[in-house]
């Protein structure tokens, strides 16, 4: 158990649909991350949020809209989705932002999109 | 610009051999580094990383590595592993300034244990 917690753990979807991945952490970090994982590809970051502010977007297309009302709470709401969207979606927090942090990770949403 | 190179995808082992998995990196400018594991149907967890200090780390489970500048290598080594180790491992660079955000994976190295 590493303190963060995310659901649903798979999750099946149609293109047209809407859906919504949540990650909770309690370890009383300030920072927050979604991850895509892709299989044979290295991890991308897709969003941070320092203090409940999103810091980073890596160029993720709008279909990906993310939200974080508290710094405990990360939301990513999709919709319109591709199959390349499939993947395994990682949550992970931090005390802070700085590259010497270790990050927690969630166990991952498995997404799979028809 | 920095990336990491995990050249290998798989390695399986016998239980209670040595077993080493290879990270090359490359970066512009000073580092840390980190590794990661990957239980089935888990998230990542740390291993170890080096900020600065002795090349030599040592992490959890019995892990350690030893940071190599010269060959800009950070490869990961167990004396004697065991079926419990069976996982996907990840390195990672980051510079040593910035943001988590600059936080570089490789692709994972896939170590599969048996009897």
């Amino acid at each position: 158990e590493t303190g963060v917690t995310q659901t649903p753990r798979h999750l099946v979807m149609g293109m047209t649909n809407k859906k919504s991945l949540k990650c909770e952490q309690h370890l009383g970090h300030n920072a927050m991350y979604w991850y895509k994982q892709s299989a044979k590809k290295p991890l991308e970051l897709m969003f941070v949020y320092n203090f409940k502010e999103q810091t980073e977007n890596n160029s993720v297309p709008s279909r990906f809209s993310p939200e974080c009302p508290n710094s405990s709470h990360l939301f990513l709401h999709l919709h319109t989705l591709q199959p390349e969207d499939s993947a395994l979606y990682l949550c992970a927090s931090s005390q802070e932002v700085t590259t010497n942090e270790k990050l927690f990770f969630g166990s991952g949403t498995q997404l799979s999109v028809l | 610009a920095q990336s990491v190179t995990q050249l290998d995808s798989q390695v399986p082992v016998f239980e209670e051999a040595p077993v080493e998995l290879r990270c090359n990196y490359s970066s512009s400018v000073s580092v840390y580094l980190f590794w990661y594991v990957q239980y089935p149907n888990q998230g990542l967890q740390l291993l170890l990383k080096y900020l600065s200090g002795s090349t030599l780390v040592k992490g959890i489970n019995g892990f350690e590595a030893e940071f190599n500048k010269s060959q800009t290598s950070f490869h990961l080594r167990k004396p004697s592993v065991h079926i419990s180790d069976t996982a996907e491992y990840f390195c990672a660079v980051s510079p040593s300034t910035g943001t988590a955000s600059k936080l570089t994976f490789g692709t994972g190295t896939r170590l599969q244990v048996t009897l």
